[in-house]
């Protein structure tokens, strides 16, 4: 059968224009929500993260919204860069006391000249 | 500040052998964790350390063990390599709190023959 893990989702958009990058996560008691961008060959690096008593939050040209409602959450990202090309993963802390984070599949972010 | 420090960057291994993989960080951070990232997917927590002298599964911990030698190293081992072991392993650390950002290391990148 096919592997889902192989195709990743990918988004293309022009430098300087915004970019959206969505993303389900499964837990509703979840409390706790980060986004991290992994550029190839290297490890995740934290972008922003937002508390599930918030929808949204705002850091330095990114925006995070979170949807509770439908379980949703998305990265913006404004006037992008070439510098932003990267795969973009969303995790979320399932309540329990430790951070046991649970990562989704991820969105290749590439940015066209 | 070297943050989270992996060593070695690059594996191969045949299978049956064994190996370990390890991380230490210079943060003071009482958390650390193992994920393992497959082509195409996002991370998986393998094992995580909540404090010095404790260890407690993850989501894929059959085939490995971890060991807490103090507060700045956390080591993961395999005892006998699959070919299903082939992947990317990432440790990470944070502070305490549920909602701690975790600071991720570069990579061990391991192939299993």
């Amino acid at each position: 059968g096919e592997s889902v893990g192989l195709h990743l989702p990918t988004l293309s958009v022009q430098e300087g224009d915004n970019s959206i990058i969505n993303c389900a996560y499964s837990n509703s008691a979840s409390d706790y929500f980060i986004w991290y961008k992994q550029e190839s060959g290297k490890g995740p690096q934290f972008i922003i993260d937002i508390r599930s008593n918030m929808d949204k939050r705002q850091g330095q040209r990114v925006t995070v919204l979170l949807n509770k409602t439908v379980k949703h959450l998305s990265l913006q990202i404004a006037a992008t860069q070439p510098g932003d090309s990267a795969v973009y993963f969303c995790a979320e802390n399932p309540p329990g006391g430790a951070q046991k984070l649970v990562f989704g599949q991820g969105t290749r972010l590439t940015i066209n000249p | 500040n070297a943050g989270v420090t992996q060593t070695p960057k690059f594996q191969v291994l045949k299978t049956g052998q064994s190996m370990t993989l390890q991380c230490a960080q210079d943060m003071n951070h009482n958390s650390m964790y193992w994920y393992r990232q497959d082509p195409g997917m996002g991370l998986r927590l393998i094992y995580y350390s909540a404090s010095e002298g404790t260890t407690d599964k993850g989501e894929v911990p059959n085939g490995y063990n971890v060991s807490r030698l103090n507060k700045r190293e956390f080591s993961l081992r395999l005892e006998s390599a699959a070919p299903s072991q082939t992947s990317v392993y990432f440790c990470a650390s944070s502070g305490a709190s549920g909602t701690d950002t975790q600071y991720f290391g570069p990579g061990t990148r391991l192939t299993v023959l």
